[in-house]
């Protein structure tokens, strides 16, 4: 299949433990923020998002912590599953008036059942 | 569900061709926008449009046009390609609404 980020830093986890990815953002007046999942030949597909006015959103397994003050944002998945095995990316909106993304490089996550 | 269509998976041009990649969604969105995936940099924003006829440069757009002219459709052309344009092509689209993208499934782009 395709390959996607040869040189992405990987988490490797094993079926049923809980997963953190992390991620640091830049610009201290971004309002907006999302994680987005990849998997192998596949466009990105959204999982969770936060406002800067948060701090924590969950959704279903997993949860998106929000610290403003080292700009910092973290996914945790819990009881992760073979089929969580994808490419997680981190995204901000810098708040310039367009509602456009910047994007991390990504972190790779491999589940081993 | 939001669709986003993309017109190759797979795509292979020469050194110097003119390279149209094509994107289309359904949903009536207002923004559209085409990345370039490559590894270890991410998505880097090459162009988006926030409406019919409407362009704005993202991050990368030195060797990269676009083009809109119907709402559901943004075009990515490349006048000139090189090799240092192969890479993955992503489009996404999201309403004027909502900062959240949806996206299409990408086209592999090789420039031989």
């Amino acid at each position: 299949g395709e390959s996607v980020g040869l040189h992405l830093p990987t988490l490797s986890v094993q079926e049923g433990d809980n997963s953190i990815i992390n991620c640091a953002y830049s610009n201290s007046a971004s309002d907006y923020f999302i994680w987005y999942k990849q998997e192998s030949g596949k466009g990105p597909q959204f999982i969770i998002d936060i406002r800067s006015n948060m701090d924590k959103r969950q959704g279903q397994r997993v949860t998106v912590l929000l610290n403003k003050t080292v700009k910092h944002l973290s996914l945790q998945i819990a009881a992760t599953q073979p089929g969580d095995s994808a490419v997680y990316f981190c995204a901000e909106n810098p708040n310039t008036g367009f509602q456009k993304l910047v994007f991390g490089t990504g972190t790779r996550l491999l589940v081993s059942p | 569900d939001v669709k986003v269509t993309q017109s190759s998976r797979y795509l292979v041009k020469r050194t110097g061709e003119k390279v149209f990649l094509e994107c289309v969604q359904d949903m009536d969105h207002e923004n559209m926008f085409w990345y370039r995936q490559d590894p270890g940099l991410g998505l880097r924003l090459i162009y988006f449009s926030y409406d019919v006829k409407m362009k704005e440069k993202g991050d990368i757009p030195e060797g990269y046009s676009v083009s809109r002219e119907k709402k559901e459709r943004f075009s990515l052309i490349l006048e000139s390609a090189s090799t240092n344009q192969t890479s993955m092509y992503l489009c996404a689209s999201s309403p004027w609404t909502e900062y959240e993208q949806y996206f299409g499934p990408g086209t592999r782009l090789t420039v031989t």
